[in-house]
């Protein structure tokens, strides 16, 4: 079993829907979480981190950590054609600035207009 | 700023040879990473090194190493390829102040086909 599991998708949703993007994990160590942006043969751009549970907003994106269910998720609000590319989770569990990332496979996420 | 420059672009090996990678990390950022994506998988960590010094080592055998130069900039070195260490090599630069001020950013990463 991955210590992190993630959908590959592909997932596809209209232009101005809500996205959700998931991640599980099994290795309970694990504090510090972060999503990413990938387009085609680029590499990951960081979007958003957090530490334990809770929520945090960064505009129209939102991220969630719930701990207790080893379940993080990233939420797109009016979602745009530019934000169709692969999203991925990585955690951590050692000190943050500590780049030992795990990460999942990605989900594929395409916006249609 | 350039933000984080990798070379080459490209490179094709044949099995049994060695491979030099090369990373440029945004200026002020000492913390250098590799990572290796392999096709339609997340990023993999292979190292990390801060002001010189080797922080972390992911699961990768010997054949895998790296260093850390004064200008922060950094070397991957890979010995007697596989045709499995096919792969995108990710190199990440950072700079941690705070929990609240951290930034990380991805080169666009090397290509490597091993045939």
């Amino acid at each position: 079993q991955k210590e992190v599991e993630q959908d590959p998708g592909p997932l596809s949703v209209p232009e101005g829907a809500i996205v959700s993007l998931n991640c599980t994990y099994s290795n309970s160590a694990f504090q510090y979480f972060m999503w990413y942006r990938q387009y085609s043969r680029k590499g990951p751009e960081l979007l958003m981190y957090t530490y334990s549970s809770g929520n945090k907003e960064d505009g129209r994106f939102t991220a969630q950590v719930d701990k207790s269910s080893k379940y993080i998720s990233l939420f797109i609000r009016d979602s745009q054609p530019s934000d169709s590319a692969t999203y991925l989770c990585a955690m951590s569990g050692s000190n943050f600035g500590n780049e030992k990332l795990t990460f999942g496979t990605g989900t594929r996420l395409t916006i249609i207009p | 700023d350039a933000g984080v420059t990798q070379s080459p672009t490209h490179l094709i090996k044949t099995r049994g040879q060695h491979v030099t990678l090369r990373c440029s990390p945004i200026s002020g950022h000492k913390s250098v990473s590799w990572y290796q994506q392999v096709l339609g998988q997340g990023p993999q960590f292979i190292f990390q090194y801060y002001e010189k010094e080797e922080r972390g080592r992911g699961n990768f055998p010997d054949r895998f190493s790296a260093r850390q130069f004064p200008n922060y900039s950094s070397e991957l070195n890979v010995n007697a390829l596989l045709l499995g260490d096919s792969a995108l090599y990710l190199c990440a630069s950072s700079l941690f102040r705070s929990w609240s001020s951290y930034e990380q950013y991805f080169g666009p990463g090397t290509r490597l086909t091993v045939t």
